[in-house]
């Protein structure tokens, strides 16, 4: 069964460093979204991609933050210096049709540490 | 921001009764709402959803019931199964913001054998 694959896993960074968050989307999906789960939080939606360019984000998705599709088939979030409050669970997820026929497939998460 | 509003963090029920998870949310913007399943160091898992048109959408063990009045809405699991045991979460889409999820905090279920 296809599915949204992250990497990585799980990455500790310094505060201030730029963090780059890989996802590979289900092949034939259109719609690209970013969510984050802070520990203890509701899943929070950050920023959604569709036609090589943001449809919609969230007040969350600052400057701090980019998504990008850099080779057709990986979908990127950078935050660029990274805060501690940045720590978080990052789920990447795709969907065939965006929401208004169909659900989202998340992949597995990120964990991102900001010390 | 509590549009979406999951008012039991957990619920406790025994192996092949009902389980009932609810739901409510603030914004009558809100038009289509899905329910998600997410295991420990896993994605949430598309489990079912209901358009604001329908007041109710079967599919197998779950049944999804929107009663738009009340702007509410719950997950019925029946007969529940050990395998069961997650977190729940509701998602409401609006219908300004079409690509948006906006999720509840989260209901852990746990089914006992």
């Amino acid at each position: 069964e296809p599915e949204v694959t992250q990497t990585p896993s799980h990455q500790v960074t310094q505060m201030g460093q730029e963090v780059i968050l890989r996802c590979v989307p289900i092949s034939n999906h259109l719609y690209f979204y970013w969510y984050r789960q802070i520990l203890g939080q509701k899943v929070e939606f950050l920023v959604s991609f569709y036609n090589n360019e943001i449809s919609e984000k969230s007040e969350i998705f600052d400057d701090q933050f980019s998504v990008e599709r850099p080779d057709g088939s990986n979908f990127t979030l950078k935050i660029r210096s990274t805060k501690l409050e940045d720590s978080a669970m990052y789920f990447c997820a795709s969907s065939e049709q965006g929401l208004s026929t169909g659900e989202l497939f998340f992949g597995e998460g990120s964990r991102l540490t900001v010390l | 921001d509590q549009q979406v509003k999951q008012n039991s963090p957990s619920l406790s029920v025994q192996e092949g009764r009902i389980s009932i998870l609810n739901c409510d949310y603030t914004n009558s913007m809100f038009d289509y709402f899905l329910w998600y399943k997410k295991y420990p160091a896993e994605g949430p898992t598309f489990l079912i959803s209901i358009s604001s048109i329908k007041d109710k959408n079967e599919d197998g063990r779950f049944t999804v019931f929107l009663n738009k009045s009340a702007k509410h809405l719950s997950l019925h699991i029946v007969p529940s199964q050990p395998g069961d045991s997650a977190v729940y979460f509701c998602a409401a889409r609006n219908n300004n913001a079409g690509n948006m999820l906006t999720f509840g905090g989260g209901t852990r279920l746990m089914v006992k054998p």
